[in-house]
């Protein structure tokens, strides 16, 4: 399960396997989404994005997938590499004024 | 092309001293944005601009002020620092606001007052 405060839920992989990174987000009607990779010392970094109306989409090593019913939004990185260790969080959109809800994130350590 | 770029990268301020943070992009976007990161809380908003010569409240906006008077340019200013703003400062811009285009992020100010 998820740790709260300060500490961020850590995901270990070996270098070479694919890495799975959850979001449950909070609002039914948002319709915009994103997955935020930061690594330390960095300002967040747009890895992929996602409208509503799509349940998945691919990019390059990455997919994420949106799955309504449950509020619930993942990331999944193929053949994940030492440069992916980072903290990765997603965002959706907030539908009044200009804003996102980032949540908290998720600490990806790639283990050689 | 240098994107976003946020000065300076750290500093430390004393309480009740007052400083400007810089934020400049160079993607010709017209939405930019103040964030704070702390620890375990995700990034909050403090106050945003949908276009030069306008400014808005985010959900953290007291003890804060901007300014837009440039296209390109996004100022935060802290009139009175107080240790609880202790923080990391993100400055971000996006070209249709966040119902349509994701936020590109500087590197960050990390300020710490005492």
């Amino acid at each position: 399960g998820e740790s709260v405060g300060l500490h961020l839920p850590t995901l270990s992989v070996q270098e070479g396997d694919n890495s799975i990174i959850n979001c449950a987000y909070s609002n039914s009607a948002s319709d915009y989404f994103i997955w935020y990779k930061q690594e330390s010392g960095k300002g967040p970094q747009f890895i992929i994005d996602i409208r509503s109306n799509m349940d998945k989409r691919q990019g390059q090593r990455v997919t994420v997938l949106l799955n309504k019913t449950v509020k619930h939004l993942s990331l999944q990185i193929a053949a994940t590499q030492p440069g992916d260790s980072a903290v990765y969080f997603c965002a959706e959109n907030r539908l009044l004024g200009q804003n996102f809800v980032f949540g908290p994130g998720t600490r990806l350590s790639v283990l050689p | 092309n240098a994107g976003v770029t946020q000065t300076p990268k750290f500093r430390v301020l004393k309480t009740g001293q007052s400083m400007t943070l810089l934020c400049a992009q160079d993607m010709n976007h017209e939405y930019m944005y103040w964030y704070r990161q702390d620890p375990g809380m995700g990034l909050r908003l403090i106050h945003y601009s949908v276009g030069e010569g306008t400014t808005a409240k985010g959900e953290v906006p007291d003890g804060y002020n901007v300014s837009r008077l440039k296209k390109q340019n996004f100022l935060l200013g802290l009139e009175s620092a107080a240790p609880s703003q202790t923080s990391v400062y993100f400055c971000a811009s996006s070209t249709l606001g966040t119902a349509n285009s994701p936020l590109h992020f500087g590197n960050g100010t990390r300020l710490t007052v005492t």
